[in-house]
């Protein structure tokens, strides 16, 4: 099947601080790609979704100025967490979706998500 | 929009017996049913889906089954095995298919709350 990777797949940070996950499709190009925070013992919560060459649209609560997502190819998206503080810390994943290459139409790809840890 | 109410929240079996999960959704217009098993630490894995113009779906040990009218799918688990243990999460979607050629457009998933399946020895 289709491959998402993301990067990097933990971080450690010190409150204040910007930190930058990636999110690559890499045999496929992803039209759409979403966003999900998943906090201990709970379920995926989607944070945004993003288009390729169009602005996300972030699920109600989830601040857009704290979380920037960028969709600039149909390959990469990345998600930003600005000024982190210690209720940030999370697992973070994304998905893709995409017709093209060795992607099944209906099906999201899951990245292997990124564990954010902000001190 | 789309609510996915899913049960147990926690399910524990003895070895070689079946599990089953269920899930119910709000929307109508759902179309597209996939469950993911997630052990710890990492991605979510999906291990089965169903469309909402099939009734039911096997694959080996697993099926899912699919009641439109009454809004709810299930996952089966047959001959539960230790490697079985995780959680179990259930979503729905809905897709759309533009007038273009092979364009498809997905809503995002919308999951359930997951269960957790433990399969004792």
């Amino acid at each position: 099947g289709a491959v998402v990777s993301q990067h990097p797949s933990r971080v450690i940070c010190k409150s204040g601080t910007s930190v930058k996950i990636e999110c690559r499709s890499l045999d496929f190009q992803a039209t759409t790609m979403f966003w999900y925070r998943q906090f201990p013992k709970q379920s995926l919560m989607l944070m945004a979704t993003s288009n390729e060459g169009s602005k996300a649209t972030y699920e109600q609560g989830v601040e857009k100025d704290k979380f920037l997502i960028n969709h600039a190819s149909l390959t990469l998206s990345t998600l930003t967490v600005t000024s982190a503080h210690p209720e940030d810390s999370s697992f973070y994943i994304c998905s893709a979706s995409g017709s093209s290459g060795r992607a099944e139409t209906d099906t999201q790809y899951f990245g292997p998500g990124t564990r954010l840890t902000v001190l | 929009g789309e609510n996915v109410e899913q049960h147990p929240s926690t399910l524990s079996v003895q070895e070689g017996d079946s599990a089953v999960i269920k899930c119910t959704y709000s929307d109508s217009a759902s179309n597209y049913f996939p469950w993911y098993k997630q052990e710890l630490g990492k991605r979510p894995q999906l291990i089965i889906d169903i469309r909402s113009n099939v009734g039911e779906k096997k694959d080996q040990r697993i099926a899912v089954t699919l009641n439109k009218t009454a809004k709810h799918f299930s996952l089966h688990i047959t001959e539960t095995q230790p490697e079985d243990s995780a959680v179990y999460f259930c979503a729905a979607i809905t897709t759309y298919r533009l007038s273009s050629p092979r364009r498809v457009e997905n809503t995002p998933l919308v999951f359930g709350k997951g269960t957790r399946l433990s399969v004792i020895a």
